[in-house]
């Protein structure tokens, strides 16, 4: 399965975007891309997934670049509540390709 | 309609007794995980089901941890002779056919093993 390197932690001020890097080197060709943000005491919830380009939702948006060896989740004007723990994973579960393990993710405070 | 819903949501037992955790997953969703994590860490994963049978059980951490599913619903996770460093919060998540990687967490149960 393809490992996924995020940054440990990220700070950032309300109001502004944040984007937030995964480098996944070796995803597979029908792996899909998708992210987690996890509050304490709480599961993880899905925010995004994508393949290839660019998707965006009423949350965040989700930046592939062709060669899908990374990519970059973008909240735009975070807010206080945003503070979390954000989380890559890559896989594709229809072949068996599971992308279990969550890692340690990327701990994001926004600051007032 | 309903979450994914865990039982209890914290169980403090005592070094070597054994300890049943309950999932209930999304009606109707086929795939259901079970993972582990510690305080300040990132999820550790146990094992999958897809409907009542687990073709992934590599992440148990010992024969004292065992999972079954039954009617392709419920989920329990039994760890017997609990140690010490079983304590962690037990996540479950459910995903129905054919979304991908789109999990559905429960709150996790927090289990404390003094």
């Amino acid at each position: 399965l393809a490992k996924t390197t995020q940054p440990i932690s990220m700070d950032s001020y309300e109001g502004q975007e944040v984007n937030i890097t995964c480098s996944h080197n070796n995803i597979a060709t029908n792996d899909y891309i998708t992210w987690y943000q996890q509050f304490p005491s709480q599961g993880p919830r899905f925010i995004i997934q994508g393949y290839k380009t660019k998707v965006t939702n009423e949350v965040a948006s989700l930046f592939i670049p062709a060669d899908r060896k990374s990519s970059t989740l973008s909240l735009p004007r975070v807010s206080l509540s945003d503070t979390a723990v954000y989380y890559c994973l890559v896989g594709d579960p229809d072949t068996g390709r599971r992308a279990l393990t969550f890692g340690s993710g990327t701990r994001l405070q926004v600051q007032p | 309609g309903a979450g994914v819903s865990q039982s209890p949501s914290n169980k403090v037992t005592e070094k070597g007794k054994d300890v049943e955790l309950r999932c209930d997953p999304i009606s109707g969703h086929t795939a259901l995980y079970w993972y582990r994590q510690s305080l300040g860490q990132g999820l550790e994963f146990l094992i999958y089901f897809q409907g009542n049978s687990a073709p992934d059980k590599s992440g148990l951490p010992s024969d004292r941890f065992s999972a079954e599913r039954t009617g392709g619903s419920v989920s329990t996770l039994t760890i017997q002779r609990t140690q010490q460093e079983d304590s962690a919060v037990y996540l479950c998540a459910s995903s129905p056919l054919g979304e991908g990687e789109k999990l559905f967490f429960g709150s996790g149960t927090q289990l404390s093993v003094l």
